[in-house]
């Protein structure tokens, strides 16, 4: 079965300082990846994706992940972050065909201290 | 471009209740997905469907169904209400083209509780 692993369930970051959130996954083949942002009483929206190709990608609001095949990981990060960033990150794969839809983990509670 | 709405925003019903929720995509998107959202299980895949068949479905029971109509909107409807079905249920819409789930954007949600 799909997998996804985000180690960690919350993360506090001073503002201005760099973020980087974590997420694994286990499968043998490499699926695409995607990283969503949920701020309170708000749906999901998409940061960023990785399909093919360069495995260091840019999102919207800053942010950038990199994919490593042989880490299985694709870490989001964002150089400073600001008060508004602070909200549930996601990370999620599909597989193949999609037949079990999006996989997403857990998720990261960020926590932005003044 | 109007997004993805969601209708009622908030719903409550008793245990054994049938409750049916709603979705618009938003305007030329024919795929429309579901997922429920839970502290404890996460964001978990319901259905999928495509030009009103459903296409894809994760693990839920058959007390989940859905439908999709010919202008893509989307319905779905979970019977006989258990207590941990209290859930966010949202729903996405999707372009057609590209890889699986490409560019999902998703609705408010509507958070169900059941007494």
């Amino acid at each position: 079965a799909q997998s996804v692993t985000q180690p960690d369930i919350h993360i506090t970051v001073s503002e201005g300082a760099s973020l980087e959130l974590r997420c694994n996954y286990s499968y043998g083949a490499t699926p695409y990846l995607f990283w969503y942002v949920q701020s309170p009483g708000q749906g999901l929206q998409l940061l960023l994706k990785y399909f093919s190709g360069d495995t260091l990608v840019q999102g919207i609001k800053g942010f950038e992940a990199e994919f490593k095949r042989s880490q299985s990981s694709f870490n989001l990060r964002k150089p400073s972050v600001h008060w508004s960033d602070a909200a549930e990150y996601f990370c999620a794969v599909v597989l193949g065909g999609g037949a079990d839809g999006l996989t997403f983990g857990k998720g990261t509670h960020l926590i932005i201290q003044p | 471009k109007a997004g993805v709405t969601q209708t009622p925003r908030y719903l409550i019903k008793t245990r054994g209740q049938q409750v049916t929720l709603s979705c618009s995509p938003i305007s030329g998107h024919r795929s429309v997905s579901w997922y429920q959202q839970t502290p404890g299980q996460g964001l978990q895949f319901l259905f999928e469907y495509f030009s009103e068949t459903q296409r894809n479905k994760g693990n839920f029971p058959g007390r989940f169904s859905g439908r999709q109509f010919s202008n893509s909107r989307s319905e779905m409807n979970v019977s006989t209400l258990e207590l941990g079905d209290s859930a966010l249920y949202l729903c996405a819409s999707s372009p057609i083209g590209g890889p699986p789930y490409n560019e999902q954007f998703f609705g408010p949600g509507t958070r169900l509780t059941v007494l």
